[in-house]
């Protein structure tokens, strides 16, 4: 079945770049999403990528995307105190389908 | 303003007591759906609904119901909770399956003794 395995924490210091990572099991899958969770608030959808694409960027952040290792990572530049909260990979078979959600990684950002 | 609203946002019940969360969005969207927040299973999908009467199981359907009589609601219900219930509830919607455009609300966190 589909899985998306994320790490749980990633500590960083403010200014510093940021790296969160996912791999999914589905080669099927052809949207790949990055969701942001602030505290005591809902999931919002930061960025999207096609599998049929490599990289995206998004101002600050880049979406890389190696299908042959199933693997995704979000790169968030000059990291403010601001971006922490959790951060969520997730996966879809087609953009009309259902989505499978990793279980969220931790970024804190220290002064 | 576009938005999810769910209500309530914070709620403490006991084992057996039947309670609804409600569900509604402003933006005529067709698909909503019901997930899980429980700490190191992330989000996990309850039930969603592709349009008025339409209503399908997601990931982990059991202990729960859903209704979607309106485009704009969709109420969460839970006939006899019980304490593995206890759990962060969030309720999304997008104008089509997919996440493409899926909004969230704020939240329901639930807890039952």
């Amino acid at each position: 079945g589909e899985d998306v395995e994320q790490s749980l924490f990633l500590s960083v210091r403010e200014g510093d770049s940021s790296v969160i990572n996912c791999t999914y099991t589905d080669s099927s899958s052809t949207y790949l999403y990055w969701y942001k969770q602030e505290p005591g608030a809902g999931l919002q959808l930061l960025t999207y990528i096609f599998s049929n694409m490599d990289m995206k960027q998004d101002q600050r952040l880049t979406v890389l995307l190696n299908k042959k290792d199933k693997h995704l990572s979000l790169r968030i530049a000059d990291t403010q105190t601001g971006d922490s909260a959790i951060y969520f990979c997730a996966e879809s078979l087609s953009g009309y389908s259902t989505l499978t959600f990793g279980k969220g990684t931790m970024l804190l950002v220290s002064p | 303003e576009a938005q999810v609203t769910q209500n309530p946002r914070y709620l403490i019940t006991v084992t057996g007591k039947k309670l609804t969360v409600t569900c509604s969005q402003n933006m005529n969207h067709e698909y909503m759906s019901w997930y899980r927040q429980d700490p190191g299973l992330g989000l996990r999908q309850i039930y969603y609904s592709m349009n008025v009467e339409v209503t399908d199981k997601g990931d982990v359907p059991e202990g729960y119901k859903v209704s979607r009589k309106e485009k704009r609601n969709f109420p969460l219900i839970l006939e006899s909770p019980s304490p593995n219930q206890t759990s962060l509830y969030f309720c999304a919607s997008s104008p089509r399956l997919g996440g493409t455009e899926q909004y969230f609300g704020p939240g329901t966190r639930l807890t039952v003794t």
